[in-house]
């Protein structure tokens, strides 16, 4: 069964603070996903990582992939209120097939 | 910007009663799913759809639910009778197996009581 697992689950943080959530996962696949939640909100595609190595960085957020590890990190740099949301990561099954596991999730709050 | 667009927002029904919720994916994907999240805890897979049949369930996908794309811009998920414990968020997403990414619409919020 595949698994992913996201830690820390809760994270409450200053702003203007740095800080890493983690994303480990049991599958093959090489292709990892970052989202953003918003509460009562749908899902927002923050990142798609396809390759060992991959980086890739969006204003104060930077993912990257080591497939070898079977890691991800979404890195914050200098929090701003606006941060505030629920992030997910999700790896889909490889190949052809791109249902998509998602990990818990990890609620990030920014405190000013 | 294309967006995938779900109606209604929320549904509220009775247990045993049947639902459809609706998703309009954006026009030239031709990959589509359904994923629910119930309240507070993560977003779980429900099922794939390519090329008119469904491509992979998950084993939340039972009897009781169905898919249809009936025409070219529709893509529907029917539970037949409902419980209590199907009250979720009902995400629908489309993609292309080109850039690998989804495309999540703002849901339905399914309430059962």
């Amino acid at each position: 069964e595949l698994k992913v697992e996201q830690n820390p689950l809760f994270l409450s943080m200053q702003e203007g603070k740095n800080y890493t959530i983690y994303c480990n996962y049991s599958t093959t696949s090489d292709r990892l996903y970052w989202y953003r939640q918003d509460p009562g909100k749908s899902l927002e595609s923050l990142f798609v990582l396809l390759s060992n190595g991959a980086v890739k960085q969006e204003g104060r957020l930077m993912a990257s992939l080591d497939t070898k590890a079977r890691l991800s990190t979404l890195h914050i740099t200098a929090a701003v209120h606006d941060l505030s949301a629920t992030y997910f990561c999700a790896v889909d099954g490889g190949g052809s097939n791109y249902k998509l596991t998602f990990g818990k999730g990890t609620l990030l709050t920014v405190n000013p | 910007e294309p967006e995938v667009t779900q109606t209604p927002s929320h549904q509220v029904t009775q247990m045993g009663q049947e639902v459809i919720l609706r998703c309009v994916p954006i026009s030239n994907h031709l990959y589509f799913y359904w994923y629910r999240q119930i309240l507070g805890q993560k977003v779980e897979f429900l099922v794939s759809f390519y090329n008119n049949e469904i491509s992979e369930k998950s084993e939340i996908f039972d009897d009781q639910f169905s898919v249809e794309r009936p025409d070219g811009s529709n893509f529907t998920l029917k539970i037949r009778s409902t419980k209590l414990e199907d009250s979720a968020m009902y995400f629908c997403a489309s993609g292309t197996s080109g850039n690998y990414e989804q495309y999540f619409g703002p849901g339905t919020r399914l309430t059962v009581t």
